[in-house]
C-alpha cells in the first residue's frame, strides 16, 4: 500500500527556518516525480516544488532562493528545507507523487499525505 | 503563473446532476489534456478524481466524469449523494510555467 507521511511542521519565527520529511512506503521515491503542495488556511492548493527522478528540481516563484526539495534514498523520504519564512508561507504542507512520469510535472496527485501545518507568526 | 478559474459554489439536490467548471488558456487547460480534478473533504488530503481530462483512477466511482471544450474543463458528478458534499479542485499542466497549476476551488453543497 501507497502511504505518505509527512513531519516537521510547527510554529516558527518570520525569518526562521524548518525541514519538512515525507516519509514514503509502498513505493520507491527515487523512481517518481515528487512534489510539495501548501494550502493556506482557507484557501486553496499551490505547487510549491517538483523533484524529478533524474533530481531535476523547479520551485515556484514564491519560494524561489529560500526553499529547497530533496531526497534521502536510502530512507526513502522526501524534504522540503524552508529557510527565510515569512508570514505568507503559513500553510499546510502536503507532499504528494505524480500519477504518471511523462517528462513533465501536470500536477496530477494520485497519492498524498495526511499534510503537516506550518504557521509563521512572531 | 494564475490560478485556473472555477465558480465560488455549486450546489444541488441529492439525485440530481451537477457541472463544475474550470476556465483556462491555451497555455495550460485549453492546449493540453493534462486537466485533473480533485475532491477535498475539510481537514482531509486531496483525492484524485479525474486525470488527462477523462479518465477515473481504480476506485472512484462513475458518477464522476470529465469533459474539456477549448480552454474550459467541466466535472460532472452525477446521481448527487451527501457525500460528494466537498471542496473541488482543476489542475492543469502549464506551458507557463515549470510546476502544474490549480483551479480557485469549488464548494459543492448537497441541498
Amino acid at each position: 500500500e501507497v502511504q505518505l507521511v509527512e513531519s516537521g511542521g510547527g510554529l516558527v519565527q518570520p525569518g526562521g527556518s524548518l525541514r519538512l520529511s515525507c516519509a514514503a512506503s509502498g513505493f520507491i521515491v527515487s523512481t517518481n516525480y515528487m512534489s510539495w503542495v501548501r494550502q493556506a488556511p482557507g484557501k486553496g492548493l499551490e505547487c510549491v516544488s517538483v523533484l524529478y527522478s533524474g533530481g531535476t528540481t523547479y520551485y515556484a516563484d514564491s519560494v524561489k532562493d529560500r526553499f529547497t526539495i530533496s531526497r534521502d534514498n536510502s530512507k526513502n523520504t522526501l524534504y522540503l528545507q524552508m529557510n527565510s519564512l515569512r508570514v505568507e508561507d503559513t500553510a499546510v504542507y502536503y507532499c504528494a507523487r505524480d500519477l504518471l512520469i511523462r517528462g513533465v510535472t501536470s500536477a496530477t496527485f494520485d497519492s498524498w499525505g495526511q499534510g503537516t501545518l506550518v504557521t509563521v507568526s512572531s | 503563473q494564475s490560478a485556473l478559474t472555477q465558480p465560488a459554489s455549486v450546489s444541488g439536490s441529492p439525485g440530481q446532476s451537477i457541472t463544475i467548471s474550470c476556465t483556462g488558456t491555451s497555455s495550460d487547460v485549453g492546449g493540453y489534456n493534462y486537466v485533473s480534478w480533485y475532491q477535498q473533504h475539510p481537514g482531509k488530503a486531496p483525492q484524485l478524481m479525474i486525470y488527462d481530462v477523462t479518465n477515473r483512477p481504480s476506485g472512484v466511482s462513475n458518477r464522476f466524469s470529465g469533459s474539456k471544450s477549448g480552454n474550459t474543463a467541466s466535472l460532472t458528478i452525477s446521481g448527487l449523494q451527501a457525500e460528494d458534499e466537498a471542496d473541488y479542485y482543476c489542475s492543469s499542466y502549464t506551458s507557463s510555467s515549470t510546476l502544474g497549476v490549480f483551479g480557485t476551488g469549488t464548494k459543492v453543497t448537497v441541498l
